[in-house]
């Protein structure tokens, strides 16, 4: 069964520090690797990874795939109290060949900026 | 506000009421899901349609009917529910079925049952 592991599973910081966020799998057939940010609500989408070692960017996030080591890594620096959130990664699983839109989900890193 | 919107944010129901959730999705997307988030699990898919027919029904009990009208709509009819299926109900949806297409989340339905 395809797995998804988060970790840190908590983490407190200070507005101006930097934090990785890691995300390991084990799934049949990989096809891509996805980051989404949850504020208590919607999860919003914040990167897909298909290719090793090319660094998606966005502001102060980044991210980058190692399929060879099974993990990503999501970096936020300069955090800021507006980053507190559950970073969740998740998996397409891959049913023979057919995407049925199943995400296999990591259990979240819950991340607290303090001013 | 996001793309996707559900209705009711919150719901408190009995174990003998019938109540629906409603999601709608306006980014012209053919995908649309239920998730499920319980405290401390990780997101649970339910069901999955494509262009209003059901592609996946993931092991739910019968309690949970979902139903699909048109490709923005989505419903999951609720009876008959127990405790343990107090979570937060998420509603997505993508642009198509596919592995490099993301999901867009509405903002959840928190369902308690008392």
């Amino acid at each position: 069964e395809d797995k998804v592991v988060q970790s840190p599973l908590s983490l407190v910081v200070h507005e101006g520090d930097t934090v990785t966020l890691n995300c390991s799998y084990e799934v049949t057939n990989f096809r891509s690797l996805l980051w989404y940010k949850q504020e208590k609500k919607a999860p919003t989408f914040l990167f897909m990874l298909t290719s090793s070692g090319i660094e998606k960017k966005s502001g102060r996030l980044s991210s980058i795939l190692d399929k060879k080591e099974l993990f990503s890594i999501l970096n936020i620096t300069a955090t800021q109290t507006g980053d507190s959130a559950v970073y969740l990664c998740a998996t397409p699983v891959d049913a023979g060949g057919t995407s049925y839109g199943k995400l296999t989900f990591g259990q979240g890193t819950i991340l607290t900026v303090h001013p | 506000e996001t793309g996707v919107t559900q209705t009711p944010r919150h719901l408190v129901m009995g174990m003998t009421n019938k109540k629906s959730l409603k999601c709608e999705q306006h980014l012209g997307h053919n995908a649309m899901y239920w998730y499920k988030q319980s405290a401390k699990k990780p997101l649970e898919l339910m069901f999955v349609y494509s262009l209003e027919e059901r592609v996946e029904n993931n092991s739910v009990p019968s309690r949970f009917s979902p139903e699909c009208p048109n490709s923005s709509h989505l419903f999951l009819h609720l009876h008959t529910l127990q405790p343990e299926d107090s979570a937060l109900y998420l509603c997505a949806s993508s642009q198509f079925l596919g592995y490099n297409s993301p999901l867009h989340f509405g903002n959840g339905t928190r369902l308690t049952v008392t």
